[in-house]
């Protein structure tokens, strides 16, 4: 079976561009999750969503930071404008609540923002 | 609130010795507990969790894990370190029979090997 697919897996980009991470979750996964893992900071939920519905945005650390569902299988986490201080791997992952609250990680985006 | 610690950031053990990484967490009932490896490069996969039933659970590689509740502790063993064991493992907690969005990850422990 195919996992959480994440793209792009590295990107490297200048300060004041547009970012945009994309996610395809696990086909029949009803919630799904931003984490963004920096040495300093650990790994952070930024938003998650269930049904495709945004549940809770307080991990977004600013305005500049956004993320949408369309549908099941497709998500996206904007930056705009991208600071340096954004670098960092972004992970999307998925989950059903049926399987004990086990978690799917796709493999990360890594985001260097020059 | 639930909270999970796990001690020491960084452990570091010869090829073929014990593995023992800690973890302690906080909650008002019996969680579920979980631990995470994350290999360099890539992202968090599952080792094993606890639900309920049997509290020594057997995950991949080798790992085991005791929910100690009366020691608040899912130390994670494995008898025999190999070189392909290091990575990163990272602790979790979730209230029972919730859903995956209250899970609390640790802050992770880097394990290295040494020949």
């Amino acid at each position: 079976d195919a996992g959480v697919i994440q793209s792009p897996r590295h990107e490297v980009t200048e300060m004041g561009q547009e970012v945009t991470l994309r996610c395809k979750p696990i086909s029949g996964h009803d919630y799904l999750f931003w984490y963004r893992q920096t040495m300093m900071r650990g790994l952070e939920l930024l938003i998650y969503f269930n049904n495709n519905v945004p549940i809770d945005d307080s991990g977004m650390p600013e305005d500049r930071f956004s993320a949408k569902m369309p549908n099941a299988s497709f998500s996206t986490l904007k930056i705009q404008p991208s600071e340096p201080r954004d670098s960092a791997v972004y992970f999307c992952a998925s989950s059903w609540r049926g399987q004990g609250n086990t978690i799917y990680f796709g493999e990360g985006s890594w985001l260097t923002v020059v | 609130a639930q909270s999970v610690t796990q001690l020491g950031s960084h452990v570091s053990v010869s090829e073929g010795a014990l593995v023992l990484l800690r973890c302690n967490y906080s909650s008002s009932v019996p969680p579920y507990l979980f631990w995470y490896v994350q290999y360099p490069n890539q992202g968090l996969q599952l080792l094993l969790k606890y639900t309920t039933g049997a509290t020594l659970v057997k995950g991949i590689n080798g790992f085991e894990a005791e929910f100690k509740k009366s020691e608040t502790s899912f130390h994670l063993t494995k008898p025999s370190a190999h070189m392909s064991d290091a990575a990163e493992y990272f602790c979790a907690v979730s209230p029972p029979y919730s859903s995956a969005s209250k899970i609390i990850f640790g802050s992770g422990t880097r394990l290295s090997i040494r020949p």
